[in-house]
């Protein structure tokens, strides 16, 4: 079945950091892949989507790519802020009539002034 | 105007308890879902509707029932609450059913004492 791995957390940073969250996906076929983000005490949020491989989504300074070779959609921001301090969860929705998300564990982001 | 909401927001009882948790969407979507956030922030679908019809029921205990009376409504209904129940219900809505995005609600914390 459908499957996505992201990496453990907390992920710690300092501000104005590099950030990369990886995330890969085991599905068949052409799933669509998102990120979403959950502030504390809120719902989740879109951040970012990709619907066919290459596409890259963006968003408020995040950038992820669809790589179907390397099945892969890794979360990448070039400068975080403190405000970015959030659960982020990489997601799939898959084809062939399976229309539910499969959402990874996520990974907790902390920034640091 | 909140797009997707619940109440109540806090939820405590005790076990053996009867319970409901009611979610609205104002957005016009036809696809409705619950969710069950662990505390290690795991997310797991639980049920979705598409146009008041039952379209994915995963494996959760028969003591969750939804109800769904119109596209905008979408309740759960828990009995004989346990321990294990205790968790952070999101409810959310997207139109369609493949790829869609989806909007969530703020969440529901039930603790079950």
């Amino acid at each position: 079945g459908n499957s996505v791995t992201q990496m453990e957390g907390p992920v710690t940073l300092s501000e104005e950091a590099f950030l990369t969250i990886n995330c890969t996906y085991t599905a068949t076929g052409y799933p669509s892949l998102f990120w979403y983000v959950q502030y504390p005490g809120e719902g989740l949020q879109l951040l970012l989507k990709a619907t066919k491989a290459d596409d890259k989504g963006s968003n408020k300074g995040f950038e992820a790519t669809y790589r179907k070779e390397t099945t892969s959609f890794h979360l990448e921001k070039g400068s975080v802020q403190v405000s970015d301090s959030a659960v982020y969860f990489c997601a799939l929705m898959g084809t062939s009539g399976t229309y539910k998300y499969i959402f990874g564990t996520g990974t907790r982001l902390k920034v640091l002034a | 105007d909140t797009a997707v909401s619940q109440t109540p927001k806090y939820l405590v009882t005790q076990m053996g308890n009867d319970k409901s948790i009611k979610c609205e969407q104002n957005l016009g979507h036809d696809t409705m879902y619950w969710y069950k956030q662990d505390s290690k922030k795991f997310l797991k679908i639980m049920f979705s509707y598409n146009n008041k019809e039952l379209i994915i029921n995963e494996t959760v205990p028969n003591r969750f029932s939804p109800k769904s009376p119109d596209k905008a409504h979408l309740n759960l209904h828990i009995n004989s609450l346990e321990l294990g129940d205790s968790a952070v219900y999101f409810c959310a809505s997207s139109q369609g059913l493949s790829g869609a995005e989806q909007y969530f609600g703020p969440g529901t914390r039930l603790t079950v004492t």
